[in-house]
């Protein structure tokens, strides 16, 4: 069974750019979460997918974040423009449980740096 | 507030010795906890979890973890480290008010010394 992929794996932008992340859940996995971790700071809870709708994005820093997830397939997570403080490790998590805790399985990350 | 602490930011230790690493949480509710380990270049791989019964809850890679809900702790031990060990350790709650999201603590990187 394939795990969470991310792409891209590293992405160097300049500040005012655009970037979009794209993360792929577990097949049948219904939950689709975002989390952030800024270099030298907790991992953070940006937002929380169920299919195709938003759960919860009380994390999302702003509004120059827009996360979207097709389908309730794919999701992306776009920083439009982005600021030198975006910069960070972006993991995307899926789960298969919708009445309880269950376990989040991680991705690789998306390492962002921006300039 | 909910929270997650974990005073060790780094923690060297040789090969084949004792491990432990600590994590205390703030949360009201019965606390759902897990252990994460990000190696180089990796996702987060669980290692443990406890959501209920045996406050002694073993995991892969030989890790356990002790939840004593008296000290709002819930730390991972290993016996006797090996190399490929070195990593960074997150401990984690997951709440339960709302969506089942994780918060964090800001992780310990672990050193092996051979």
């Amino acid at each position: 069974e394939a795990g969470v992929t991310q792409f891209p794996s590293h992405s160097v932008i300049e500040k005012g750019q655009t970037v979009t992340l794209r993360c792929d859940p577990i097949s049948g996995h219904d939950n689709l979460y975002w989390y952030r971790r800024v270099m030298g700071k907790e991992i953070k809870f940006l937002l929380h997918f169920v299919k195709e709708s938003k759960q919860d994005e009380s994390g999302m820093p702003n509004n120059r974040f827009l996360a979207e997830r097709t389908g309730g397939t794919y999701s992306t997570l776009k920083v439009q423009p982005a600021e030198l403080e975006d910069s960070g490790v972006y993991f995307c998590a899926s789960s298969p449980d919708r009445t309880g805790p269950g376990t989040q399985y991680f991705g690789p990350g998306t390492r962002l740096l921006v300039l | 507030a909910q929270s997650v602490t974990q005073p060790d930011i780094h923690i060297t230790v040789s090969e084949g010795a004792s491990l432990e690493l600590r994590c205390n949480y703030s949360y009201g509710a019965t606390p759902y906890l897990f252990w994460y380990v990000q190696s180089p270049g990796q996702g987060l791989q669980l290692l443990l979890k406890y959501f209920s019964g045996d406050t002694l809850v073993q995991g892969i890679k030989g890790f356990e973890a002790e939840f004593k809900r008296s000290q709002s702790s819930f730390n991972l031990r290993k016996p006797s480290v090996h190399w490929s060990d070195a990593a960074e350790y997150f401990c984690a709650v997951c709440t339960t008010s709302g969506t089942y999201k994780y918060i964090f603590g800001t992780g310990t990187r672990l050193k092996v010394l051979a």
